[in-house]
């Protein structure tokens, strides 16, 4: 099992432009996350779903969208990068329970 | 709002135990208590987690106040690989908040 990766590792953007932030787990979990970290600072909660279909806002969903078409798959979309979404991007999933999250390796996000 | 306070940093000696403490001041009675750890440049790793009873996995032990408004994450024997940021996230395990967690050194 690959668990969940994420692609790409990092980019760069400019100011205005947009891009998709890539999510898949092998778990057949239902339950996937959208966490970003800045600099020092913890995790915060962004987007979540709870299945195919489901997606739920989290603590800061404002800039970003997300759809869960399938199971496996879980896009953040940047609509008009702007440089407060310079971050570490994290994808999480958990299976039934949602007890343990199994993240990613990160993508690195810098907008200037 | 439900808040979690964690020390900033601590330090222990390499093969030492290690008790991370994490107070969880307004914690709902159904909510479960959640420890990851997050090694430098990676994403966050689960570790532990537990609802009323202490819990023990080969990762490490939790013990949890009576009243559960403390717990404590024991590392039983710390290594180098140990060093990392450990947290313990508050909320429900759908929408789990991460504060700033503990910064563990572990000198050799």
């Amino acid at each position: 099992n690959a668990g969940v990766t994420q692609t790409p590792k990092f980019r760069i953007l400019k100011i205005g432009q947009s891009m998709t932030l890539q999510c898949t787990q092998d778990m057949n979990h239902n339950y996937m996350y959208w966490y970003r970290q800045d600099p020092g600072m913890g995790l915060k909660l962004i987007y979540y779903s709870v299945g195919a279909g489901i997606t739920d806002k989290g603590e800061v969903p404002n800039g970003y969208n997300v759809s869960r078409s399938t199971t496996e798959d879980f896009p953040l979309r940047l609509e008009l990068a702007a440089p407060s979404q310079t971050s570490v991007y994290f994808c999480a999933s958990s299976g039934q329970g949602a007890r343990e999250q199994y993240f990613g390796p990160g993508t690195r996000l810098t907008v200037t | 709002d439900a808040k979690t306070t964690q020390p900033n940093s601590m330090e222990s000696n390499e093969e030492e135990p290690v008790h991370l403490p994490c107070n969880h001041s307004t914690i709902s009675g159904t909510d479960y208590i959640h420890w990851y750890r997050q090694l430098p440049s990676q994403g966050p790793e689960y570790v532990i987690h537990g609802l009323t009873s202490n819990v023990n996995n080969r990762m490490a032990s939790l013990a949890i106040a009576e009243d559960r408004k403390s717990s404590t994450l024991i590392l039983h024997r710390a290594t180098l690989r140990d060093a990392a940021v450990y947290y313990c996230p508050r909320g429900s395990a759908r929408q789990l908040t991460f504060g700033s967690g503990t910064q563990l050194t572990v000198l050799p």
